[in-house]
């Protein structure tokens, strides 16, 4: 079958860094995906994986291990502005499957 | 400029009720998408056109149908409304897929769909 899995929530300070995890099990693979959703918007592209490394893109980043079927999204310096749900996508054929997303809580 | 838009933003309405939501974008891609993403924020995959031929047509009841009349516009006909229809729906677009990769999806705003 085709699952995605990651945590639920997850809280974090202000400047702090966090690690959303996710893992995924698909038939098919042509890249997974993060999107950023606030509460009551619409997904907003953060960061696409075709290959297994590390992509940079300023306080994001994200890891990708097709073997594993594991991925993670990696937060610095977060920022109140940065308290949404991150949405873990696959896409393999025509389809694109997203996880449940993690609500992410940053405090003060 | 908008990129992909969608009317209305909100949609309240009762049981039994044949209601629509039209979506278009302008960037120019290939391929759109209905998603629906219900109270516990699962995305779902609904349907997808890519130049306005179907490609995905996922197990949705056939109250709800489709329509793309230029592959710049999606729309979303459902008919006999239901409670459990309740939710955000939302329209996206890509480019597709190109070289074995595909492409990130934009999405409109959504619509709110309340079935009293």
């Amino acid at each position: 079958g085709q699952n995605i899995d990651q945590p639920t929530e997850m809280t974090a300070t202000e400047g702090a860094i966090v690690q959303i995890n996710c893992t995924y099990q698909t038939s098919g693979f042509n890249g997974l995906f993060w999107y950023q959703q606030h509460a009551g918007e619409a997904p907003t592209f953060l960061s696409y994986n075709v290959l297994d490394g590390l992509e940079e893109k300023g306080r994001f980043s994200s890891f990708l291990s097709r073997s594993k079927g594991y991925s993670y999204l990696l937060l610095k310096e977060l920022q109140m502005k940065d308290s949404a749900s991150y949405l873990c996508a696959v896409t393999g054929g025509f389809k694109t499957i997203f996880g449940a997303g993690t609500r992410l809580f940053v405090k003060a | 400029d908008t990129a992909v838009s969608q009317t209305p933003k909100y949609l309240v309405t009762q049981m039994g009720n044949d209601k629509s939501i039209k979506c278009e974008q302008n960037l120019g891609h290939d391929t759109m998408y209905w998603y629906k993403q219900d109270s516990k924020k699962f995305l779902k995959i609904m349907f997808s056109y890519n130049n306005k031929e179907l490609i995905i047509n996922e197990t949705v009841p056939n109250r709800f149908s489709p329509k793309s009349p230029d592959k710049a516009h999606l729309n979303l006909h459902i008919n006999s409304l239901e409670l459990g229809d309740s939710a955000v729906y939302f329209c996206a677009s890509s480019q597709g897929f190109r070289g074995g990769k595909a492409d990130t999806q934009y999405f409109g705003p959504g619509t709110r769909l309340t079935v009293l």
